[in-house]
């Protein structure tokens, strides 16, 4: 029984093409975030959304759209997708102040 | 600008032994800190966590040590278990702050 799903794993695609992540969480969590994990494996935010609300923005390319239709589902959609933003994108989601439970990740290969 | 550091990329050990993981923060502020284990093609997976008023914490093979003074903290894994082959990332925030921030991760190869 999945607990933070993610779709799809694998995206290969051509530079300024437009594409989006999928998630969803059945934990019954309020918070869910993305993160990204670059070519130095560093894990890093990239936005926060609580019930709904935008409350982690950090210096994102505006490219990057979260979309967040209720609380159980973030999805990120990337315009004009760049060589840089090849990157595998983690889901996660956690109640406030509780350990984030991560989706399996989305492999992003921009060609 | 890294706040959580992994200075250690990998380690390894022989199964039995124990492994030793460390990791130092910058930021003061942190009062949260937790261990994510991570295994190829998959998401990291929580592990154990600590907070400021503690010192140690233990979850059958993992404990977790903090000292605030020198902003260090570490991950003990007695015994060390093939299945503990991993990469293990520390991370960190401040209380009520929604915002996990990274080490780098050290890769542990526990040898047969």
């Amino acid at each position: 029984d999945t607990a933070v799903s993610q779709t799809p794993k694998y995206l290969v695609t051509q530079m300024g093409n437009d594409k989006s992540i999928k998630c969803e969480q059945n934990l019954g969590h309020d918070t869910m975030y993305w993160y990204k994990q670059d070519s130095k494996k560093f894990l890093k935010i990239m936005f926060s959304y609580n019930n709904k609300e935008l409350i982690i923005n950090e210096t994102v390319p505006n490219r990057f759209s979260p979309k967040s239709p209720d609380k159980a589902h973030l999805n990120l959609h990337i315009n004009s997708l760049e060589l840089g933003d090849s990157a595998v994108y983690f889901c996660a989601s956690s109640l406030i102040d509780s350990e984030a439970f991560f989706g399996q990740g989305t492999r992003l290969t921009v060609v | 600008d890294q706040q959580v550091k992994q200075n250690s990329p990998s380690l390894s050990v022989q199964e039995g032994r124990i492994s030793i993981l460390n990791c130092d923060y910058t930021n003061s502020m942190f009062d949260y800190f937790l261990w994510y284990k991570k295994y190829p093609a998959e998401g990291p997976t929580f592990l154990i966590s600590i907070s400021s008023i503690k010192d140690k914490n233990e979850d059958g093979r993992f404990t977790v040590f903090l000292n605030k003074s020198a902003k260090h903290l570490s991950l003990h894994i007695v015994p060390s278990q093939p299945g503990d082959s991993a990469v293990y990332f520390c991370a960190a925030r401040r209380s009520n702050d929604y915002k996990l921030s990274f080490g780098a991760g050290t890769t542990v190869t526990v040898r047969a």
